[in-house]
């Protein structure tokens, strides 16, 4: 069990689009969910903190216009890249927190975006 | 505050000698503690945490880590490493007073296993 998806694995696009990406905890539900960047041989920096049914909770220096998140569901949370720009490609992770009594996260395969 | 350090930021053994990954912590209460491993281009893969109780904690593959709170530490070790044991490792930590239930990351080791 603590299995946790997100799609796509891989996205390239233009500059100045925009792009979704989806996780979903498929064996559990997740009453908060993570998002984290992380460079190449770099440690997780986390994005936001998710909550289904309520706004996330963004990291300093994140820009929330920019990285929207929606926890529609005790199963999916998405992070929609507006407007991306090169600077934004990066490997984007997510993660779930099964019971917050235990604090084990799992997480997704990740998602490599890539802006042209 | 929580951080988490990992001193080395590469580990080369030979296949079939133990293995040991270093992780010292801060926290200002006391620490839920985790290790994670990272193959390439994949998310992390949850190995072991220590949460309460004994202090050594078994978990995947053959690894164990012993959580030390007078030095601060929780150092992951495998008795024989494995060729697919390479890979990059994160330990992580979370202030059990904490109400955010974020972690904290180190920079990360990699392990090299050569045959």
């Amino acid at each position: 069990g603590a299995v946790v998806s997100q799609h796509p694995s891989r996205v390239i696009c233009k500059s100045g689009t925009s792009v979704k990406i989806e996780c979903r905890s498929l064996d559990f539900q997740a009453t908060t969910m993570f998002w984290y960047r992380q460079f190449p041989k770099q440690s997780l920096m986390l994005m936001a903190t998710s909550n289904e049914g309520s706004k996330a909770t963004y990291e300093q220096g994140v820009e929330k216009d920019k990285f929207l998140i929606n926890h529609a569901s005790l199963t999916l949370s998405t992070l929609t890249v507006t407007s991306a720009h090169p600077e934004d490609s990066s490997f984007y992770i997510c993660s779930a927190n099964r019971q917050a009594s235990t604090d084990t996260q799992y997480f997704g395969p990740g998602t490599r975006l890539t802006v042209l | 505050a929580q951080s988490v350090a990992q001193p080395e930021d590469q580990v080369n053994v030979a296949e079939g000698n133990p293995l040991t990954v270093k992780c010292t912590y801060s926290v200002s209460g006391n620490p839920y503690l985790f290790w994670y491993v990272q193959y390439p281009n994949r998310g992390l893969q949850f190995l072991l945490k220590y949460i309460t109780g004994d202090n050594l904690v078994k978990g995947s593959y053959g690894f164990e880590a012993e959580f030390n709170k007078s030095q601060t530490s929780f150092h992951l070790k495998k008795p024989s490493a494995l060729v697919s044991d390479s890979a990059l490792y994160f330990c992580a930590v979370r202030d059990i007073g904490s109400n955010d239930y974020k972690l904290s990351f180190g920079a990360g080791t990699t392990v090299t296993v050569r045959a």
